[in-house]
This record gives structure tokens, sequence and C-alpha cells, in this order.
């Protein structure tokens, strides 16, 4: 079966440092790939997607970077964190069929401080 | 930009009622999918409803589509504290590669 692993669960930075939040899905082979950001008791905004390695595609112009070394591997990034980065970081899949529903991880909690 | 908008945004009910909730989007979709998240955790699909169709069961879950008036309903029939959670609904429009959630419904059900 096929799972999805997102951590860390909660981080706290200081403005002006970097980022890495990691996403790693077990047991499928080129999944798409999205991380979506959740402010609190809204939606979610679509950051980037990925269909294959090397593949990302950019939603809105902000302080972060996405990117995907190896298959199932997604990482989404910042130099220098702002405030505005915090908020609730998602990472799903799906797969490259028609009518596919998501997977999401159990997300990352950032508050930048 | 959002896509699908929900209503109501909060809704409490008596445990056995039923909730029902409903989204309006504005283009055209291959499909629309409700999603169920509790609080601080990751989304997880319900229910998938494409264009072509204009109900859909699953369980104690019904949904409506009317894409003449791109809207769909969620009902939750006899409902459960255990079923207290946020309800987004998303949608497919077949070009954009991922799917577009609306604002979510925070349903609290009482014991």
């Amino acid at each position: 079966s096929q799972t999805i692993h997102q951590w860390p669960a909660t981080l706290v930075q200081p403005v002006g440092s970097p980022l890495s939040l990691e996403c790693t899905v077990e047991g499928t082979s080129n999944p798409n790939l999205y991380w979506y950001r959740q402010a609190a008791g809204r939606g979610l905004q679509l950051l980037f997607y990925s269909v294959g390695i090397g593949q990302i595609s950019s939603e809105v112009p902000q302080n972060l970077s996405a990117s995907r070394p190896q298959d199932r591997q997604f990482i989404l990034s910042s130099k220098k964190l702002l405030l505005s980065d915090s908020g609730f970081y998602l990472c799903a899949w799906d797969r490259d069929t028609a009518d596919e529903k998501l997977f999401f991880g159990s997300g990352t909690q950032l508050s930048v401080l | 930009s959002q896509q699908g908008e929900e209503d109501p945004q909060a809704l409490s009910i008596q445990e056995g009622e039923n909730a029902t909730m409903n989204c309006s989007y504005k283009t055209s979709i291959n499909n629309l999918q409700w999603y169920r998240q509790n609080s601080g955790r990751g989304l997880v699909h319900l229910i998938l409803i494409r264009s072509n169709e204009r109900e859909k069961h699953s369980g104690r879950l019904r949904v409506t589509l009317d894409t003449s008036k791109k809207s769909s309903s969620l009902l939750i029939t006899a409902s459960r504290a255990a079923d207290t959670a946020s309800y987004f609904c998303a949608t497919d429009d077949g070009g954009r590669r991922a799917l577009t959630f609306g604002s979510g419904t925070r349903l609290q059900v009482q014991p």
C-alpha cells in the first residue's frame, strides 16, 4: 500500500532563517507531487506541483522554492523565511490519471517568529 | 485563487441530525471532490463526483452536483460526534494539474 511521509510535524523558525521541509511517498512510482499551504481556518493554496523528477511548476510568486531530486521525494525550501511564511504546509500525491484523488501527508505547522 | 467557496463557514448541530454543506465554483469542471480535515491533520478524500453525474452516495454521505448552477452539496446523515471536522470541496477543471480547494466548512457535532 502507498504511504506518504512528511516531516517535521512542527517547526518554529526565526525570521531570516532557512527552511527545508521534506516529503516522501512509498509504494508507488512516478506520482504527481504537490505542496499546499493552509492559513489558520482557511482553505488550501497550491504552492508547487511536480509531474516528474526535476519538473517543478510554481503557482504563486513567493519566498519559497521546491525541488524533486528523486521520483518520490519532494522538498520545500526557503533561503530566508518571512513572517508571512507561517502556516500549515501539506504535501500530497496522486497518480497521473483522470479522476484521481489526492493523498495528503500529516502536515507541518510552521511558525516564523 | 479560490475556485470553490463553501457555505456555511461554520455549522453546529446535535448528534443524530443531518448536516448539509454547499460548495459553489466558477469554471467548468471535470469532477468535484470532497475532503475532510481533522484539526491539525492532513486532508482525507471522501467522495468524487464527475461532471456528468448528478448524485452519488457513500455510506452516510450524499453528494449532489448541479453543473448549471456550478454548485455541489454534501449531506452527512445521522451525524456523530466523530464527524466533527472541516470539510472542503475541491474542483478539477481538467486543464490545471492540481485541484483547487474552497475555504471549507467547520462542522461541530455536539454529543
